[in-house]
C-alpha cells in the first residue's frame, strides 16, 4: 500500500475509443504527476500539478488530456490514441519541495 | 540537455556487492535519488543523496559526487529479492521535478 491508488489496473482500447485514468492519493501531498513509462526507456514526465494548477506539460500530445479537480485526484483522459502510446502509466504525489515521489502501482495501457 | 546514463542489465550472485554506476547532466541539480522497482510494481523510494559523500542504510548504500556528475548505488549481502530494476532520478529543485534514468536490470542468480 503506497498511498497512491490507480485504476484501472489495466486497460486494452482501440484507437477511436475514449477512456480515462484515474489516481487517487491519500497523503496529503500537494503536487501530483503523470509518468509514461515504456519498455527499456526511461521514466517521461508527463504532466505536473501543484495546488491543482498545472505547472508542467512536456510537449504531450493533445490525445492525453489531464485533470486535476482537487489536491488528492488526478486524471488522464485519453482519446484517438495510437498503438505506440502503449505503455505503463504511473502517478504519483509529492509534497511538492523534498522531491521524493510516491507511486501508484500504475495503468497498463494496450492500444490496439 | 539533460541526461542521465545507467547501465541497461547487471548480473550478480547472491550474496555478492554489486555497484550501479549513474552519470548525469542536469539543470539546476539539487540531489540525486534512487528508486527500486520490481516487475510489474510501482517504484518504490531507496535513497536520497543531496551532499557529496556516501550514504548507507542497511544493506544499501548510495554515493554521490556532485562536481563528477556521478552516483552510484551500492547493495551488499545480495539476495534473490533485490532482483529488481533500479532507476537513478535527478532532482531539479527549481523546476520541482525528478528526471528519470532508464533503470538497471538488476538479476541476482543463486
Amino acid at each position: 500500500e503506497t498511498g497512491v491508488t490507480q485504476t484501472p489496473r489495466h486497460l486494452v482500447m482501440g484507437m477511436t475509443n475514449k477512456k480515462s485514468l484515474k489516481c487517487e492519493q491519500h497523503l496529503g501531498h500537494n503536487a501530483m504527476y503523470w509518468y509514461k513509462q515504456s519498455a527499456k526507456k526511461p521514466l517521461e514526465l508527463m504532466f505536473v500539478y501543484n495546488f491543482k494548477e498545472q505547472t508542467e506539460n512536456n510537449s504531450v500530445p493533445s490525445r492525453f488530456s489531464p485533470e486535476c479537480p482537487n489536491s488528492s485526484h488526478l486524471f488522464l483522459h485519453l482519446h484517438t490514441l495510437q498503438p505506440e502510446d502503449s505503455a505503463l502509466y504511473l502517478c504519483a504525489s509529492s509534497t511538492g519541495t523534498t522531491g521524493e515521489l510516491f507511486f501508484g502501482e500504475g495503468s497498463r495501457l494496450t492500444v490496439l | 540537455g539533460q541526461n542521465i546514463d545507467q547501465p541497461t542489465e547487471m548480473t550478480a550472485t547472491e550474496g555478492a556487492i554489486v555497484q550501479i554506476n549513474c552519470t548525469y547532466q542536469t539543470s539546476g541539480f539539487n540531489g540525486l535519488f534512487w528508486y527500486q522497482q520490481h516487475a510489474g510494481e510501482a517504484p518504490t523510494f531507496l535513497s536520497y543523496n543531496v551532499l557529496d559523500g556516501l550514504e548507507e542504510k542497511g544493506r544499501f548504500s548510495s554515493f554521490l559526487s556532485r562536481s563528477k556528475g556521478y552516483s552510484y548505488l551500492l547493495l551488499k549481502e545480495l539476495q534473490m529479492k533485490d532482483s529488481a530494476s533500479y532507476l537513478c532520478a535527478a532532482f531539479s529543485g527549481g523546476y520541482n521535478k525528478l528526471i528519470f534514468g532508464a533503470g538497471t536490470r538488476l538479476a541476482v542468480h543463486p
